[in-house]
């Protein structure tokens, strides 16, 4: 079956560190980018950060850079988030999400595939 | 890129046609696509490219534009159709979301 599946999230202090993971089945996850999206409470989607098909590059959105760390472990068909000094408005549902690759084999920075998300909430 | 989407709600009845727009803050080609999201679920890809449907999509969903102003158009409104409804620019890096269209039934 076709799906990502993400795990990790829960309640943790400002400050604090949390990892999130992403799990995909259903495809060859090696050759494709890889997104994280959030959602806070109430608000729209934004995207967080990208990782492409080998984890040679990384680009993250300007509010989570220095903070947040995307990587995956290709043999375990996994991507992970690992985020730091959490704040509270880095409070949100956490997706993953599947690039599509176009024909030349790059990324075209959609999401054909998502998860159903994991909730983080930033809290004293 | 901002991404102003609108309206930002919208009640309509089974039957209706239903249109939403994106405006691009700069020239983005087609690189726009459109997202389906019902509470609790996976977001759905609707429309890539602008106005390619995702295969399995019903065609009573569309999209159209190019550079700064897209268009996205439901022609007959289903029960089903109830959900939040985004555009996003996948032209450059970050990418950005429309801030989205809350869909419901009048």
């Amino acid at each position: 079956q076709v799906q990502l599946v993400e795990s990790g999230g829960g309640v943790v202090q400002p400050g604090r560190s949390l990892r999130l993971s992403c799990a995909a089945s259903g495809f060859t996850f090696s050759n494709y980018g890889m997104h994280w999206v959030r959602q806070a409470p109430g608000k729209g989607l934004e995207w967080v950060a990208v990782i492409s098909y080998d984890g040679s590059n990384k680009k993250y959105a300007d509010y989570v850079k220095g903070r947040f760390t995307i990587s995956r472990d290709q043999p375990k068909n996994t991507m992970y988030l690992q985020m730091n000094n959490l704040r509270p408005e880095d409070t949100a549902v956490y997706f993953c999400a599947k690039d599509v690759v176009g024909r030349g084999g790059y990324s075209l920075w959609y999401f054909d595939l998502w998860g159903r998300g994991t909730l983080l909430t930033v809290s004293s | 890129i901002q991404m102003t989407q609108s309206p930002s709600s919208l009640s309509a009845s089974v039957g209706d046609r239903v249109t939403i727009t994106c405006q691009a803050s700069h020239d983005i080609r087609n690189s726009l696509n459109w997202y389906q999201h019902k509470p609790g679920k996976a977001p759905q890809l609707l429309i890539y490219a602008a106005s390619n449907l995702e295969t399995g999509v019903p065609s009573r969903f569309s999209g159209s534009g190019s550079g700064t102003d897209f268009t996205f158009t439901i022609t007959s409104l289903q029960p089903e159709d109830i959900a939040t409804y985004y555009c996003q620019q996948s032209d450059v890096l970050p990418l950005t979301f429309g801030q989205g269209t809350r869909l419901d039934i009048k």
